[in-house]
């Protein structure tokens, strides 16, 4: 069975932490993606990773940065935590096809920031 | 640019009457369209996709979705509802240009029995 964990599903942190979110995927997917769901928002992204070491933008990638050393794990880092980065956090990854395959994700970690 | 809508955010359907969740989208070149659900505190999964070929597309319990090209719509379909259908749907559009995939804001579906 396919399966992208996350290392934590309930996180609480305080403004200016640092916080480190992890992702592991075991299905040799070449593409993951970090989003960010917030109620009325839908799924935004807010990177993505095509490659080992390779990182792009996505659309919301402010007071947020990525590592990916290893082609399973991908983590997002908030390098500042701040309230308004309070949300559920969604992990995905896909083959490798631009655009065409379907994305596999996590269960989420629901993050707050007090 | 691509985007996507759902125009609803909630639908409310009779168990065994049929269902339909909106999506339409707006994207250049040939696009690439999937559905997804989401249950409580559950991450999302994968219902089904539209690549190429018949515009009538089936997926995993039961569901399908049409394209339809000139009105550039994916619109979810179900013949007969069950209340354990109750979960929010999103909508996804990719192109083969580029990595990225644009979510619907979701459509919060609720069968009651």
């Amino acid at each position: 069975d396919v399966k992208v964990t996350q290392s934590s599903r309930y996180l609480v942190k305080r403004t200016g932490e640092k916080v480190f979110l992890e992702c592991v995927q075991d299905m040799d997917h070449e593409n993951m993606f970090w989003y960010r769901q917030d109620p009325g928002l839908g799924l935004r992204l807010i990177y993505f990773s095509y490659d080992v070491k390779m990182k792009e933008k996505g659309d919301i990638p402010e007071g947020y940065s990525v590592s990916r050393e290893k082609k399973e794990r991908f983590s997002l880092i908030l390098e500042s935590a701040s309230t308004n980065q309070t949300s559920m956090y969604l992990c995905a990854s896909s083959f490798p096809r631009k655009g065409m395959d379907e994305q596999f994700f996590g269960p989420g970690t629901r993050l707050t920031v007090l | 640019a691509q985007s996507v809508a759902q125009p609803e955010d909630q639908v409310n359907v009779a168990e065994g009457n049929p269902l339909t969740v909106k999506c339409t989208y707006s994207v250049s070149g040939n696009p690439y369209l999937f559905w997804y659900v989401q249950y409580p505190n559950r991450g999302l999964q994968f219902l089904l996709k539209y690549i190429t070929g018949d515009n009538l597309v089936k997926g995993s319990y039961g569901f399908e979705a049409e394209f339809n090209k000139s009105q550039t719509s994916f619109h979810l379909k179900k013949p007969s509802a069950l209340v354990s259908d109750s979960a929010l749907y999103f909508c996804a559009v990719g192109s083969s240009g580029t990595y990225k995939y644009i979510f619907g804001t979701g459509t919060r579906l609720k069968v009651l029995a």
